[in-house]
């Protein structure tokens, strides 16, 4: 089956104790993107990447790292999480980046950094 | 930053009516895309409209473009009790002359009463 797989589902952290939520997609699609989802704020990128070893900010990069490595992996990578990270993330990939094709989403983890 | 916006920002109606939501937007774009979420989950792609299209159907779903005013309205017919969910209209941002990216409205939530 086509899919964006997310890991974990949920989580909770303490403040400064690094975290990585991982991202995979078996569709061998060139673009992947993280998004935030906030009450009231919609959903707003983080990191997107074009393509392996191709990445660029998004409108909320502050806090967070990515890589793309291998193109089926995308990780969100959170050096010294705080509480202002705690939302709903969401990984998305699409064919290519000319926006021309739907995005597939993971189901999303969410976080709680207390 | 925000591109789309979705009117009106919730729905209500019963099982049998037509659920229409609207969609503006401030920039040329190259397509339109509507998607679902249901509850706390990813989201999931419906349809994509091009800017050289007026109007698309999917099933249920009839998805119009009217460039000219910069907006979209998403029709669903028919509702079900399982159409309730918030509905999103996303759009390409082309930054600087790199590639594109799809940023999100905020999203109508729709409740459809059995």
């Amino acid at each position: 089956e086509a899919q964006v797989t997310q890991n974990p589902r949920y989580l909770i952290t303490v403040t400064g104790k690094k975290l990585t939520v991982t991202c995979s997609q078996n569709m061998n699609h060139e673009y992947m993107s993280w998004y935030r989802q906030d009450p009231g704020l919609g959903l707003r990128q983080i990191y997107y990447s074009m393509n392996v070893e191709v990445t660029d900010k998004g409108d909320v990069p502050e806090g967070y790292k990515v890589s793309r490595k291998e193109k089926r992996n995308f990780p969100l990578i959170l050096e010294s999480p705080s509480p202002n990270q705690t939302s709903l993330y969401f990984c998305a990939s699409s064919l290519d980046g000319q926006v021309s094709y739907g995005y597939t989403f993971g189901s999303g983890t969410r976080l709680t950094v207390v | 930053s925000q591109q789309g916006e979705e009117d009106p920002q919730a729905l209500s109606i019963q099982e049998g009516e037509n659920a229409t939501m609207n969609c503006s937007y401030k920039t040329s774009i190259n397509n339109l895309q509507w998607y679902r979420q249901n509850s706390g989950r990813g989201l999931v792609h419906l349809i994509l409209i091009r800017s050289n299209e007026r109007e698309k159907h999917s099933g249920r779903l009839r998805v119009t473009l009217d460039t000219s005013k910069k907006s979209s309205s998403l029709l669903i017919t028919a509702s079900r009790a399982a159409d309730t969910a918030s509905y999103f209209c996303a759009t390409d941002r082309w930054d600087g002359g790199s590639q594109g990216n799809l940023i999100f409205g905020k999203g109508t939530k729709l409740s459809v009463k059995p």
